[in-house]
């Protein structure tokens, strides 16, 4: 099976500018979730993503968005971009159940970097 | 309310020791408990987890980590080092039973191993 994938993996944007990142999940998985990492902060949620659905979501501004399309895939999306925006955008996907747990598999990120 | 801790930001061990690196976590209910290691420049890779049963779990690359619901800890351990093992390692829990599918995560702990 092809493991999660991320695009693009390494972007460099202005600050006031939006960025979109791409998140295909493992064929089977319906959970998607976005984590950002930073030195600072460490992993950090964003929002997860079911069946279309967003079903969490973490501490974050409005600027940051998401949506799942029908095949699983994600996107997320930041607009007007500060310097703070800069880190690892992880994603991360899982076979989801009512009533289980199950392990994330995640992509290898993408590096926004905001200048 | 859910939280994990992971008391030592970095973790020094000769190549050939044995390792540990702590986790110690608070829920509510019973625990669903993961740890997942993260090489330079990648995505986080799931190592093990703990969902009921045998308190002592083994997982990929030699590592295992034991269950002690008294002490709520999940440590990671490994026999003998290797310098491949120098990494990041995240411990997560999620709550059991818990309607938020959300995994809480820890900070984080730099493995180094000497050679």
């Amino acid at each position: 099976k092809a493991g999660v994938t991320q695009t693009p993996r390494y972007l460099i944007k202005t600050r006031g500018q939006q960025v979109t990142l791409s998140c295909s999940p493992i064929s089977g998985h319906r959970s998607v979730s976005w984590y950002q990492q930073t030195p600072g902060q460490g992993l950090q949620f964003l929002f997860e993503y079911f069946s279309e659905t967003q079903r969490n979501k973490g501490n974050f501004p409005g600027r940051f968005s998401g949506r799942q399309f029908s095949n699983s895939r994600s996107e997320m999306n930041v607009s007007t971009l500060e310097l703070g925006d800069s880190a690892l955008y992880l994603c991360a996907s899982s076979f989801s159940q009512l009533d289980r747990v199950y392990e994330q598999y995640f992509g290898p990120g993408t590096r926004l970097t905001v200048t | 309310a859910q939280s994990v801790a992971q008391p030592e930001d970095q973790v020094n061990v000769a190549e050939g020791n044995p390792l540990t690196v702590k986790c110690t976590y608070s829920v509510s209910g019973n625990p669903y408990l993961f740890w997942y290691v993260q090489y330079p420049n990648r995505g986080l890779q799931f190592l093990l987890k703990y969902i009921t049963g045998d308190n002592l779990v083994k997982g990929s690359y030699g590592f295992e980590a034991e269950f002690n619901k008294s002490q709520t800890s999940f440590h990671l351990k490994k026999p003998s080092a290797l310098v491949s093992d120098s990494a990041l390692y995240f411990c997560a829990v999620r709550d059991i039973p818990d309607s938020n599918y959300q995994l809480i995560w820890g900070a984080g702990t730099k493995l180094i191993i000497k050679p």
